[in-house]
Order: C-alpha cells, then structure tokens, then sequence
C-alpha cells in the first residue's frame, strides 16, 4: 500500500523569502504525485502534479515541485512567499500505470506566510 | 466555471439517522471520488466510480456506507445509521481520464455533524 508523508505540521515564513513544503512517498513502481492546497472551509484545489518526464514541476500560482526518485521526495517550493498563500497544504500518490485511482493524502502542513 | 457542487453543505443528526450525501461532478467528467476529512485521519478515500460503476469501495464501512451513482450527473454516499465516529467533512471530487492521471475537482464538502 502507499503512504504520503509530510513531516511538518506547520511552516513558517516570512513574506518574500522562499518556501519548501516537505514530502515524502512510499508506492508500488513509478508515483503520480500531485499537490493540493486548501484554504479554510473550501475544498481541494489542484496545484501541480507529477507524472512523468522533467522532475521539476511547474504549477499554478508559481509554485513549483521537485521530484526526487533517489529520495522519493516531491518537495513544494515557491521562491517568494505572499501572505496569501497561508493555507493548508497536501501532497498525494497513486501508483502509476493501472491500478487504483485513488489518491492517498498526507496529514497536511499548514502553511504560514508572516507580513 | 464548472465546479462540483454537494449538498447538503452542512447536516446535523442525530445518532441512529440516516443521512445522504449528494454531490453533482463537473459535467463531462467520468470518474467520482468520495473523500472523509477529519482531524485524526486526515483525508480517507471511501470510494470511487468511472463511468458509473464503482471501482473501489475499500475504504468504506460496508455495514453502514453506500456508495450509488444513479446516473452521470449524481452521485450519493449514504450512512444508515448514522454515528458519532462518522462526524468529519466528506468530499466529493470529479476527474476525466482513463488512466490516472488527471487532477481531481473537489466540491466544497458536507460537514457532518452525529450528534
């Protein structure tokens, strides 16, 4: 089975300086990894996902992702921090190549950008 | 802008009630999840369908949760009875594809409350 892991409950930053959510995964042959955002009371919105092909990934509001096979790591970056990108984040993994669609989440991190 | 819609978007009962769940996916879309949010779990999949017809159902409590799609355009997650332990958010998300691939859009949730 796989298993998502997000290491940090809570990241703080102060706004204008870099970012990086941490994850980690666990899966059966090749990942398709995916990150979501949440804001308070809303649903999931996609970010970015990773599938195959380049390992940095480019998503929507300019965050970015790495994937890392040696570390099975899919870090979430952003290299400006804005205020409004305080919410809670999660990574996600589903085996590649048939299967199982469904996604299994990490716990979250919560992002905090100070002002 | 499509979106998923559920309703209820919140629903307060009490324990030993039946409650239903309804959520309308993107129109267009193949495939449905359903998805339990809570704080000690995190975000659960319970179960999911593609072109109607479920696919996994692994993540629900057989005895109590039905899963249904009455057609392309509804999908119900029904708890009969209800109890304590089912309190959480529940989500549903739409997605096109056949191979795993796309993103999922997530409704804005049911918060349940078993009282």
């Amino acid at each position: 089975a796989q298993s998502v892991a997000q290491p940090e409950d809570q990241v703080n930053v102060a706004e204008g300086n870099p970012l990086t959510v941490k994850c980690t995964y666990s899966v059966s042959g090749n990942p398709y990894l995916f990150w979501y955002v949440q804001y308070p009371n809303r649903g999931l919105q996609f970010l970015l996902k990773y599938i195959t092909g380049d390992n940095l990934v480019k998503g929507s509001y300019g965050f970015e992702a790495e994937f890392n096979k040696s570390q099975t790591s899919f870090h979430l970056k952003k290299p400006s921090a804005l205020v409004s990108d305080s919410a809670l984040y999660f990574c996600a993994v589903r085996p590649g190549g048939g299967g199982a669609d469904g996604l299994t989440f990490g716990k979250g991190t919560h992002l905090i950008i100070q002002p | 802008d499509a979106r998923v819609t559920q309703t209820p978007r919140d629903k307060v009962t009490e324990m030993g009630q039946e409650v239903t769940m309804r959520c309308q996916p993107i129109l267009g879309h193949n495939t449905v999840f359903w998805y339990r949010q809570t704080m000690m779990q995190g975000l659960e999949l319970l179960a999911y369908f593609r072109n109607r017809a479920p696919l996994d159902d692994s993540g629900m409590p057989k005895d109590r949760f039905s899963a249904e799609m009455p057609d392309a355009t509804l999908a119900t997650l029904k708890i009969q009875p209800s109890e304590p332990r089912d309190s959480a958010v529940y989500f549903c998300a739409s997605g096109f594809g056949l191979a795993g691939v796309e993103e999922q859009f997530f409704g804005p949730g049911t918060r349940l409350t078993v009282l």
